[in-house]
């Protein structure tokens, strides 16, 4: 099967605590990207990776950091520094970044106690 | 600032009928149209795209771009109470990296 992972399904942090949010493909797609989504607004990016090795701030991209060793991979991690976190994370993955049909990955969906 | 502008809803359709959902943007530069469906605690999934003015037809679903008055719309024929989602539309200009998305229409198709 061909698709977007994304683990876990729901994730629980304390204040004060860095977490780490997976996002996997095997569409062999260039580009990826991190959002969030909080209730009744649209997805805001956080970053995005268009080659390995190489990513880019998106709009909201404090206390977040990313990496992209691999093509397939595109971690977020969500530090202490993020001051409200609770919210819900997808993952997404084009292509390239020119041809921008983005597809989603099923979301994980983090809770800061 | 870029934006893509959505009437938030609820829109409440009754079943079998067309729902029509619309969308504005204000960079006169965009050139690339998404639909996106979400279903409650769901990801978003593509439902259509659209570059060119013009209508474009996907089964029961119909994209429809005037870009001279920047607007897309998004027809569904024959709503079935399945269709009952969050619907965002997002543009991007060729080449841009980034979509912009809108705050999506909360469609509900009444049986």
């Amino acid at each position: 099967d061909g698709g977007i992972t994304q683990s876990p399904k729901y994730l629980f942090r304390k204040e004060g605590q860095n977490v780490t949010l997976s996002c996997e493909q095997n569409l062999n797609h260039d580009a990826m990207y991190w959002y969030r989504q909080d209730p009744g607004q649209g997805l805001r990016l956080i970053y995005y990776s268009q080659i390995v090795n190489d990513f880019q701030k998106g709009d909201i991209a404090e206390g977040y950091s990313v990496s992209r060793e691999k093509k397939e991979s595109f971690p977020l991690t969500v530090t202490s520094a993020q001051k409200n976190p609770t919210a819900f994370y997808l993952c997404a993955s084009s292509i390239s970044s020119a041809y921008n049909e983005q597809f989603f990955g099923p979301g994980t969906r983090l809770t800061v106690l | 600032q870029k934006e893509v502008e959505q009437n938030s809803g609820p829109l409440s359709v009754p079943e079998g009928a067309i729902a029509s959902l619309n969308c504005t943007y204000s960079d006169r530069g965009s050139q690339s149209f998404f639909w996106y469906r979400q279903y409650s605690g769901k990801s978003p999934e593509l439902i259509m795209s659209i570059y060119s003015n013009g209508d474009k037809e996907d089964g029961r679903f119909t994209a429809q771009l005037n870009k001279a008055s920047q607007y897309v719309s998004l027809l569904i024929r024959d709503s079935q109470p399945s269709d009952s989602a969050t619907y965002l539309c997002a543009a991007t200009n060729f080449g841009n990296e980034k979509l912009t998305f809108g705050t999506g229409t909360r469609l509900t198709i009444i049986p």
